[in-house]
């Protein structure tokens, strides 16, 4: 079975800064797909960004980017010029690209933002 | 597209009641998704459907727990009889996967907040 990894339960960056919050998961599969989902307070899960497993390229949205590492199985979200309403929870999801449909979700980071 | 709608937003009910949990995927979606998340456990995927059949129920905690999907456009979670463990977010997702080609993950929809005293 798959699993997912965020090892900061918490973190906080000054506005406008850079944040990279981590995650890191297991699996034996070579071909899978890798999520970062927003929770605002008001709990609605937003998509931030996907990465194929397949694709070399790092992915980006924006500010949003991911350093992608297959190899170390990691899968890194960096927020740059960071804004109020970046604070939320962030988590880090797997889903394989063949078979089961379900996303295994990491446990969250909490992003605070100071003014 | 309104996303996917769930209801209601909230719902209290005492120990023993039953509660059902509905939820409208967006249209041309064929997969569906009941997650429930708590503090303790994070998100945990309760059961989802491909074209309207339950493909993995492996999540549902027990048999007090049921879903069912009677077509396309909506879903059910019920639990009979509802406990005070039970009180968690519980959201409904949906996707759309094509047979080849790319997975542009899930929408979820707000969650229903279910408080059982």
């Amino acid at each position: 079975a798959q699993t997912v990894t965020q090892s900061q339960p918490e973190m906080s960056v000054q506005e406008a800064e850079t944040v990279t919050l981590s995650c890191t998961y297991d699996t034996s599969e070579s071909d899978y797909y890798l999520f970062w989902y927003k929770q605002p307070p008001s709990r609605q899960m937003i998509l931030v960004i996907r990465q194929e497993a397949y694709k070399q390229q790092n992915a980006t949205e924006n500010r949003f980017s991911v350093n992608f590492q297959k190899a170390a199985k990691s899968f890194s979200l960096k927020i740059s010029d960071s804004q109020l309403g970046d604070a939320a929870m962030y988590f880090c999801a797997y889903r394989s690209r063949f078979g089961n449909e379900k996303l295994t979700f990491g446990t969250g980071t909490r992003l605070t933002i100071i003014p | 597209d309104a996303g996917v709608i769930q209801s209601p937003r909230h719902e209290v009910t005492e120990m023993g009641q039953e509660v059902t949990l509905r939820c409208k995927p967006i249209s041309g979606h064929n997969s569906l998704f009941w997650y429930r998340q708590t503090m303790m456990r994070g998100l945990e995927l309760l059961i989802y459907f491909n074209n309207n059949v339950p493909i993995d129920d492996s999540g549902m905690p027990e048999d007090r727990f049921s879903a069912k999907m009677p077509n396309a456009s909506f879903s059910t979670l019920k639990i009979q009889p509802s406990e005070p463990r039970d009180s968690a977010v519980y959201f409904c997702a949906s996707s759309f996967l094509p047979v080849q080609g790319m997975d542009y993950g899930y929408t979820f929809g707000s969650g229903t907040r279910l408080t059982v005293v």
